[in-house]
């Protein structure tokens, strides 16, 4: 049982690179989320998706970008990454009213 | 705004013993759930207990239970029988009114469990 699975789990960016973090989860789940987790503080909601096609913002959404075309992909794309990224980025999906399965994170840092 | 307040930064018990782990919330949804999580440091998420707004009787999973006080906007999380393996961080999460399912989470407690 895979569960949500993201890659890569590390990588290390200049400022102004781009990249994509790569979530995918095989429990049919609709809704996905991409989290990011700073130094002692707990998970904020960047994106999220309630199915395939359908994206919405979360709290800390800018400087990042999601698509969703199929129902276990969602991939969350970083344009000019900046220092303020720096964090650990979480993946999670569920169903409805269900608790969130999360994925392992990608550590990302930005230098 | 929803909000979760976790005012417990850092917590020791001894092995063996019950702990407390403390969380309030501010929300004029009466639909939500409320959820905790547990953070290793190996850094995954793992889900430990969860409890609607609706539900008259407090969650339990095994050595996890909430003590929800609705009046008091307040979960609690009890951990019986404490163990080394319980070393960890722990967030409070909730979900509110609506069908998006979004979590926001609160600040953390690391938890330290003495020999």
């Amino acid at each position: 049982n895979a569960g949500v699975t993201q890659t890569p789990k590390f990588r290390i960016l200049k400022i102004g690179q781009s990249m994509t973090l790569q979530c995918a989860q095989d429990m049919n789940h609709n809704y996905m989320y991409w989290y990011r987790q700073d130094p002692g503080m707990g998970l904020k909601l960047i994106y999220y998706s309630v199915g395939a096609g359908i994206t919405d913002k979360g709290e800390v959404p800018n400087g990042y970008n999601v698509s969703r075309s199929t129902t276990e992909d969602f991939p969350l794309r970083l344009e000019l990454a900046a220092p303020s990224q720096t964090s650990v980025y979480f993946c999670a999906s569920s169903q409805q009213d269900q608790p969130q399965h999360f994925g392992d994170g990608t550590r990302l840092s930005i230098l | 705004a929803q909000k979760i307040t976790q005012t417990q930064p850092g917590m020791f018990v001894q092995e063996k013993e019950a702990v407390t782990l403390d969380c309030t919330y501010d929300t004029s949804d009466q639909s939500y759930g409320l959820f905790w999580y547990k953070q290793p440091s190996s850094g995954e998420m793992i889900f430990l207990i969860y409890q609607g707004s609706y539900d008259e009787q407090n969650a339990t999973e095994g050595r996890y239970s909430l003590n929800f006080q609705k009046a008091r906007k307040s979960a609690n999380l009890v951990i019986s029988a404490s163990q080394l393996g319980d070393s960890a961080m722990y967030f409070c999460a909730m979900t509110f009114g609506g069908a998006t399912n979004k979590l926001i989470f609160g600040t953390g407690t690391l938890l330290a469990v003495q020999p």
